[in-house]
C-alpha cells in the first residue's frame, strides 16, 4: 500500500485530454513539492513535472501539473499514442523523513 | 549533458549483501546542490525509493530498509554506491540510481539494472 494513492488505471482517445490523480497527506503533498515521472517498461522514469507545476526542459507543455492541498494531478492534453506508459507521482514524507510515491497509474490510448 | 550508470553483480544469493556503484560522468558529482538517489523497482510493482545521499556524505534511507542500506559516496572516483545486506527474494528488482534537482525530483537516472536474489 502505497502512502501517495493513484488510480491503478486511466484511458482515453487520441486528442482528448486526461487526468490523474495523486492524494496524500498534511506530511507529503500538504508541505512538500509534487514530482510526476512517466515510466516506459525497459527504461528509466523520466521527470515530467517538478515543483508541483513546473516542466523541465523539453517536456512538452501537453504536460501539466497542479496542486492543492493534500492532492495533486498531471493533466495530458492533445494525447498521443506515445504517451500510453506508467505515470507515478512522488513527494518527500516528512514524517517519514523519506521519498514516496504513488502506486502507478498505467495510462492506456485506445 | 549528466549521465549515470549503474554496475554490480546481476545475481545475489540469499541473506548476501547487494553491492551497486553508480558512476557519474559528463559533471562532478560534487558540483551543484545535489542529492544522489536509488530508487527500486520490484517486477509488476511500483517504484520505491531506497535512499539518499549528499556529497558531504550526509544520507536519509527509507524506513522500511534502514536497518539494512547503506549509500555512500567517493567524490575522487565520481561514483556512489548501495549496499543492501541480508537480501532476500523480495529484494529482486530493477534498480536505478539518479541525480535529485530537489528532494522529490530527479532529472537524471540511469538505465536501471535487475539484481537477481536467488541461490
Amino acid at each position: 500500500q502505497s502512502v501517495l494513492t493513484q488510480p491503478p488505471s486511466a484511458s482515453g482517445t487520441p486528442g482528448q485530454r486526461v487526468t490523474i490523480s495523486c492524494s496524500g497527506s498534511s506530511s507529503n503533498i500538504g508541505s512538500n513539492y509534487v514530482s510526476w515521472y512517466q515510466h516506459l517498461p525497459g527504461t528509466a522514469p523520466k521527470l515530467l513535472i517538478c515543483r508541483n507545476t513546473q516542466r523541465p526542459s523539453g517536456v512538452p507543455d501537453r504536460f501539466s501539473g497542479s496542486k492543492s492541498g493534500t492532492s495533486a494531478s498531471l493533466a495530458i492534453s492533445g494525447l498521443r499514442s506515445e504517451d500510453e506508459a506508467d505515470y507515478y507521482c512522488a513527494a518527500w514524507d516528512d514524517s517519514l523523513s523519506g521519498r514516496v510515491f504513488g502506486g502507478g497509474t498505467k495510462l492506456t490510448v485506445l | 549533458q549528466v549521465q549515470l550508470q549503474e554496475s554490480g553483480p546481476r545475481l545475489v544469493k540469499p541473506s548476501q549483501t547487494l553491492s551497486l556503484t553508480c558512476t557519474v560522468s559528463g559533471g562532478s558529482i560534487s558540483s551543484g546542490s545535489y542529492y544522489w538517489s536509488w530508487t527500486r523497482q520490484p517486477a509488476g510493482k511500483g517504484l520505491e525509493w531506497i535512499g539518499r545521499i549528499y556529497t558531504s556524505g550526509s544520507t536519509k534511507y527509507n524506513p522500511s530498509l534502514k536497518s539494512r542500506v547503506i549509500i555512500s559516496v567517493d567524490t575522487s572516483k565520481n561514483q556512489f554506491s548501495l549496499m543492501l545486506s541480508s537480501v532476500t527474494a523480495a529484494d529482486t528488482a530493477v534498480y536505478y540510481c539518479a541525480r535529485d534537482a530537489d528532494s522529490s525530483a530527479s532529472d537524471y537516472w540511469g538505465q536501471g539494472t535487475l539484481v537477481t536474489v536467488s541461490s
